[in-house]
């Protein structure tokens, strides 16, 4: 069965330092891998996506992933963290069944401090 | 501007009682979604719709009910069988040719009085 694992459900990092959330995926094929973005108490934002181009993508604010099929990995990164991206980001795959009903992880809060 | 727009931002339900959440959007997309999101956990589907007129089940349809007359419309009922329907309920939609790039709307915030 197909499977989204987040592997933290909190990180937090200083303002200026770099930032990582993990993504780990299982599926019977390599398939679209998303990274959505939610501030607190609105809607999602999606902040970058690979389908199958180069394995490095770049999304918007500075974010990056990378793909690593031999792995099933899609961490999601960033050089180096501002207090606006204290957020809950989410790691994406569609379903094998219908590409319209996607997959999600639980989810990674990540916390700014000062 | 487009978007999705969802309304009320809060909406309180009775016991017994059905209420309806509404999403609209003007981005000309074709499919459109509606979630349910708890604390702690992902999103999850309740029912999605490619094309006016038609509409499929989602993971947790049970005590929800939806329609899609227009295009540009796609509400959600949550009736008196869903029993615990405290949530925030997310509307998206997306383009057919890439349904994994989906614009969501602000949410709309039920609880149960």
């Amino acid at each position: 069965a197909q499977s989204v694992t987040q592997l933290d459900s909190h990180v937090s990092v200083s303002e200026g330092t770099p930032v990582l959330l993990r993504c780990n995926y299982s599926s019977s094929y390599s398939p679209s891998l998303f990274w959505y973005v939610q501030h607190p108490n609105k809607g999602l934002q999606l902040l970058l996506k690979y389908t199958s181009a180069a394995t490095l993508v770049k999304g918007i604010n500075g974010f990056e992933a990378e793909f690593k099929k031999s792995e099933t990995s899609f961490h999601l990164t960033k050089p180096s963290a501002h207090m606006s991206d204290a957020a809950e980001y989410f790691c994406v795959i569609p379903s094998e069944d219908s590409n319209y009903q996607l997959i999600w992880g639980a989810g990674t809060k990540l916390i700014i401090k000062p | 501007d487009g978007g999705i727009t969802q309304s009320p931002k809060y909406l309180f339900r009775k016991e017994g009682q059905n209420v309806t959440l509404s999403c609209e959007q003007n981005l000309n997309h074709d499919a459109m979604y509606w979630y349910r999101q708890d604390p702690g956990q992902g999103l999850r589907l309740i029912y999605y719709s490619q094309i006016v007129n038609d509409f499929q089940k989602g993971d947790i349809a049970e005590g929800y009910s939806v329609s899609r007359e227009k295009k540009e419309s796609f509400p959600l009922t949550v009736t008196s069988a869903q029993k615990n329907p405290t949530a925030f309920y997310l509307c998206a939609s997306s383009p057919n040719w890439a349904p994994g790039t989906q614009y969501f709307g602000p949410g709309t915030r039920l609880l149960v009085l």
